[in-house]
């Protein structure tokens, strides 16, 4: 298995736009987890699936942070608008089991 | 709210210079206690799980340890390779996957 893939690895976008993160679990889980990592704060979880469906979404900042989870393998974190103090590094996890998650190698996203 | 605190923040040894990592918590009903090793631009990678105090394991030259306020990550002989940040996590009865992460140690050994 190629592990969990996100997409774009790096992403730069303006103040204002609408950014689209990715992210493709291994085949069999049924957990998918997104987290952020800052120097500030460390990892913190947004949000987590279950099957598909949101479980916890209470570390979501704010409205302006959606994330859905159309099928198994496919799952997307949308900011819009985006702010500068969204830069941080989003990480993307899954697993079938308690605590031992997979993540993936992260997308590097810059607001200026 | 559960509290993941590691320290030291950093730490700097020279090639088999034995030392200790710590990782405090402060959780209501610890149902697991993680470790992950990050390298630059990669995501965390698992290394160890821990249940119980008193609970080890090892993986080379990394052994966890567990006690009831706190956990060890100790490194015996390192090698530069060993270089990475290394996070702890707890997992507590609220939620089975809802980890809490600490901000992580950065190691660095040198040759």
């Amino acid at each position: 298995d190629a592990g969990v893939i996100q997409s774009p690895r790096h992403e730069v976008t303006e103040m204002g736009q609408e950014v689209t993160l990715r992210c493709k679990p291994i085949s069999g889980h049924d957990y998918l987890f997104w987290y952020r990592q800052t120097m500030m704060r460390g990892l913190e979880l947004l949000i987590y699936f279950n099957n598909n469906v949101p479980i916890d979404d209470s570390g979501m900042p704010e409205d302006r942070f959606s994330a859905k989870m159309p099928n198994a393998s496919f799952s997307t974190l949308k900011i819009q608008p985006s702010e500068p103090r969204d830069s941080a590094v989003y990480f993307c996890a899954s697993t079938w089991g308690e605590g031992r998650a997979f993540f993936g190698q992260g997308t590097r996203l810059t607001v200026v | 709210e559960d509290q993941v605190t590691q320290s030291p923040e950093a730490l700097r040894l020279q090639e088999g210079e034995s030392s200790s990592l710590n990782c405090s918590y402060t959780v209501s009903g610890l149902r697991g206690l993680f470790w992950y090793r990050q390298d630059p631009g990669k995501g965390p990678e698992f290394l160890f799980t821990l249940y119980s105090a008193g609970e080890e394991k090892e993986k080379e030259r990394l052994k966890a340890t567990l006690t009831k306020k706190e956990s060890f990550l100790h490194i015996t002989a390192p090698k530069p390779e060993d270089s990475a940040t290394y996070l702890c996590a707890s997992n507590s009865g609220g939620s089975n996957y809802k980890l809490t992460f600490g901000k992580g140690t950065l190691l660095t050994v040198n040759p």
